[in-house]
């Protein structure tokens, strides 16, 4: 596969449920993003690895836990989550460096119930 | 902070025209990157036009071109000969230049709808 992956596409949890959403870059890049992207909110950054250390970590709230074990692989562990994290999660990827263009993941819808 | 605000939440055009989406940013920094993002009803986001700040010529990719003013702090986008499959919605994002630059600030983004 090309480009940067994502999954599960769609995922539905309830509460309670402990799930995790993968992210992969086929691009040789060394800098990995998740993004929010609710209904009529602009996109929030949420967090940022640079050469797998976390650079950045927007006030998110600890039951998102993300994990980067390499450049190319990205997790966000989700426990205990609540409804109002419903969304879609992007994962996007670049070489690392203010000038460099980031490149996005297809997503993965989430409900949460 | 930074701030990207875009008007005009949602825009129509018929096709084989012309339309101009607007942006403007708020920022302090002389050294910044300025994008379009593309985002289909596929949902995967695709970058349309980059903009370095320190450049004075508008960026330019084949039916897609900017007008940058740095000035006035606005980056629009104008889509000429419009295609069907132009209809999305569209991101206008702000990078700061600095070593990681971690600040990526997107905008709120116009839903543009194409008329056959």
């Amino acid at each position: 596969e090309t480009g940067v992956t994502q999954t599960p596409r769609h995922l539905v949890m309830g509460m309670t449920n402990k799930k995790s959403l993968k992210c992969e870059q086929h691009l040789g890049h060394n800098a990995m993003y998740w993004y929010k992207q609710s209904a009529k909110k602009p996109l929030e950054l949420m967090f940022v690895y640079n050469f797998k250390e976390q650079t950045e970590n927007n006030s998110v709230p600890s039951r998102f836990s993300p994990e980067c074990p390499n450049s190319s692989h990205l997790f966000l562990h989700l426990h205990t989550l609540q409804p109002e994290d419903s969304a879609l999660y992007l994962c996007a990827s670049s070489l690392a460096g203010g000038r460099e263009t980031q490149y996005f993941g297809p997503g993965t819808r989430l409900l949460v119930l | 902070a930074q701030t990207v605000t875009q008007s005009q939440p949602e825009m129509s055009v018929q096709e084989a025209e012309t339309v101009t989406l607007s942006c403007t940013y708020d920022t302090s920094e002389s050294d910044y990157y300025l994008f379009w993002y593309k985002q289909p009803p596929s949902r995967q986001m695709i970058l349309v036009i980059r903009q370095e700040a320190y450049k004075q010529q508008n960026a330019t990719e084949n039916r897609f071109s900017v007008n940058f003013q740095k000035a006035a702090k606005s980056f629009s986008l104008k889509i000429s000969d419009s295609q069907l499959g132009d209809a999305a919605m569209y991101f206008c994002a702000y990078r700061s230049g600095d070593n990681y630059g971690q600040n990526f600030v997107f905008g709120p983004g116009t839903r543009l709808s194409v008329l056959p």
